[in-house]
């Protein structure tokens, strides 16, 4: 079983939905929760994270973790055509390296 | 941008070659992480530098080795490459090791052939 579990996608939605995003984890030691967004050809771009569970929000973006049951979202208000990307979960314990999901590709569609 | 850059941006290499991949980290920041991420899948850590260190590995073969410098700038070298090598190699850069927010790099395209 895989550290962080994200479904790949790929997730099409029209311009202005609610997108959200999704990771399941398994190990109660992740503390630091984080979304990547990641452009063809680019590497990822922080977007946020959150510390605990509880909400999260950033202007279009809602970061949710619920670490009772291991899972983590964001949520895209609003969606643009610019949000079409690779959306990554990113999970840290107090250690020095980060765990990836596998990324979810988004297509917004004008 | 970021301030991580990272050279050459793609790169071809025979099996069986090496190759030395270049990060230069954003300014004032002292820790250096690279990642690999295989095409459809997520970076996976490869290790990470603090103070010219290495300061944590993941579960990648000896033949994958690095370097940081005084300035903090980095270098991946990969021996004896395979064909499974081939990915997206990131260098993501951080004011300290457990610092939560770590800045990529645009990464390096290694195709070996």
């Amino acid at each position: 079983q895989k550290e962080v579990e994200q479904d790949p996608g790929p997730l099409s939605v029209p311009e202005g939905a609610i997108v959200s995003l999704n990771c399941t984890y398994s190990n109660s030691a992740f503390q630091y929760f984080m979304w990547y967004r990641q452009y063809s050809r680019k590497g990822p771009e922080l977007l946020m994270y959150t510390y605990s569970s509880g909400n999260k929000e950033d202007g279009r973006f809602t970061a949710q973790v619920d670490k009772s049951s291991k899972y983590i979202s964001l949520f895209i208000r609003d969606s643009q055509p610019s949000d079409s990307a690779t959306y990554l979960c990113a999970l840290k314990t107090g250690a020095n390296n980060l765990f990836f999901g596998t990324g979810t590709r988004l297509t917004v569609i004008p | 941008e970021t301030g991580v850059t990272q050279s050459p941006t793609h790169l071809i290499k025979t099996r069986g070659q090496q190759v030395t991949l270049r990060c230069s980290s954003q300014s004032g920041h002292n820790t250096v992480s690279w990642y690999q991420q295989a095409l459809g899948q997520g970076p996976q850590f490869i290790f990470q530098y603090y103070r010219e260190e290495e300061n944590g590995r993941g579960n990648f073969p000896p033949r994958f080795s690095g370097l940081q410098f005084p300035n903090y700038s980095s270098e991946l070298n990969v021996n004896a490459l395979e064909l499974d090598d081939s990915a997206l190699y990131l260098c993501a850069s951080s004011q300290e090791p457990t610092n939560t927010e770590a800045f990529f790099g645009q990464g390096t395209r290694l195709t070996v052939v």
